[in-house]
């Protein structure tokens, strides 16, 4: 059974940094796109970031040049690095296990139960 | 930036058909995806490369992709599928979610 088990969630001031964690087990984990979306308090999914199974990393434009996503296969962790927050930032950040042939057609299809990040001052 | 659109709401009698759509620009020229999120829980998928559904989606639950919108179909609707539902699609390398749907069952 697939399991992801995110970290790192906190309050911090905004221009603050946090590195969010994500534990994953029951797949080969080496072999797998991973990515992190996020959910601002009553709001819909907002993807963040994406790391390929080459290491390769994708942000989504807000987050650029502030957020670093990077991966461990040695510990089938991923992590999200972010620097200069913002009150915008503030969102409960899941970690997804990507399938698929292609970047085209990936799904989501194994969420973490999320960790809470809280921008304020 | 590519998006989708969704209607915010839509509401259904308990063991009817609810239909949910998702707009974009030539959507159907890619795969699209749902997820179903119930309250205080994370996302899950019911709906991958258009049409498919994972093991663990009902039979109920089907998609449908053409031109510019997607389609999820969910027929016999139960009250346990209440929920807020995404869709979501690739564009140039970044993932994009339409803003969900909230599916109130009568």
């Amino acid at each position: 059974e697939v399991h992801l088990l995110e970290s790192g969630g906190d309050f911090v001031q905004p221009g603050g940094s946090l590195r969010l964690s994500c534990v994953a087990s029951g797949f080969t984990f080496s072999s797998y796109a991973l990515s992190w979306v996020r959910q601002a308090p009553g709001k819909g999914l907002e993807w963040v970031s994406f790391i390929s199974v080459h290491d390769i990393p994708n942000y989504t434009d807000s987050v650029k040049g502030r957020f670093t996503t990077s991966r461990d296969n040695s510990k089938n962790t991923v992590y999200l690095q972010m620097n200069s927050l913002r009150d915008e930032d503030t969102a409960t950040y899941y970690c997804a296990k990507l399938e698929g042939d292609t970047d085209s057609d990936y799904s989501f299809d194994d969420w973490g139960q999320g960790t809470q990040v809280t921008v304020s001052s | 930036s590519y998006e989708l659109t969704q209607p915010p709401a839509v509401s259904v009698s308990a063991g009817q058909t609810a239909t949910i759509t998702c707009s974009g620009n030539k959507l159907g020229d890619k795969s699209a995806s749902w997820y179903q999120q119930r309250p205080g829980q994370s996302p899950t998928l019911v709906i991958y490369k258009d049409n498919k559904r994972p093991s663990g989606t009902p039979e109920r639950f089907s998609g449908s992709n053409s031109g510019n919108t997607a389609t999820l179909t969910i027929s016999g609707t139960r009250a346990m599928d209440e929920a807020d539902y995404y869709c979501q699609a690739w564009d140039i390398g970044t993932a994009v979610f339409g803003g969900g749907t909230k599916l109130t069952v009568l």
